[in-house]
């Protein structure tokens, strides 16, 4: 029982460049969700789905975007890199309650 | 929308005292308050919750306790030890059908040995 992962762990990026963060959990979760984490700060929820084909937005979800297809999978796409989303973001997942958080992927955008 | 807001942003303890993080929260209706801790480089990790219908909450050398005509919620560590150096974070949750956090910004906690 792996809980969640992420892929990649560290990421570089140009500006302007795209990529998408990989996130899956073996944990059978209905609920996902995807935060950012700056330097010092706490966790801004992006987005979040309740299921496999819904997604919402949270507080931050400008410059991002996500799709459900499956229970298992979340991924979650930048397009257009920009400098301020360089950020440390963690993929969680919930059965009900408590929230599950993957290793994070740290992303700089230069 | 829901805010959290948390104090104090850093704390400094000896070892062998107590820690007290406090958070307040905009909307009555929240009710779920978990707390994660968040180690250096590492994710974050729930370390007790409570809800709504009860005002305190224990777990050995933590407990959490809720003041809802208040609004606001605490962390209590006491006899704190090296190991309890983190990041803590509160965060509050409506539990509605999207079952989402929002937290506060964070304490970091040092203990002196």
């Amino acid at each position: 029982n792996a809980g969640v992962t992420q892929t990649p762990k560290f990421r570089i990026l140009k500006i302007g460049q795209s990529m998408t963060l990989q996130c899956t959990q073996d944990m059978n979760h209905n609920y996902m969700y995807w935060y950012r984490q700056d330097p010092g700060m706490g966790l801004k929820l992006i987005y979040y789905s309740v299921g496999a084909g819904i997604t919402d937005k949270g507080e931050v979800p400008n410059g991002y975007n996500v799709s459900r297809s499956t229970t298992e999978d979340f991924p979650l796409r930048l397009e257009l890199a920009a400098p301020s989303q360089t950020s440390v973001y963690f993929c969680a997942s919930a059965g009900v309650y408590e929230q599950y958080f993957g290793p994070g992927t740290r992303l700089t955008v230069t | 929308g829901e805010n959290v807001e948390q104090h104090p942003s850093t704390l400094s303890v000896q070892e062998g005292d107590s820690a007290v993080i406090k958070c307040t929260y905009s909307d009555s209706a929240s009710n779920y308050f978990p707390w994660y801790k968040q180690e250096l480089g590492k994710r974050p990790q729930l370390i007790i919750d409570i809800r709504s219908n009860v005002g305190e909450k224990k777990d050995q050398r933590i407990a959490v306790t809720l003041n809802k005509t208040a609004k606001h919620f605490s962390l209590h560590i006491t006899e704190t030890q090296p190991e309890d150096s983190a990041v803590y974070f509160c965060a509050a949750s409506l539990m509605d059908s999207s079952y989402k956090l929002i937290f506060g910004s964070g304490t970091r906690l040092l203990v002196r040995p």
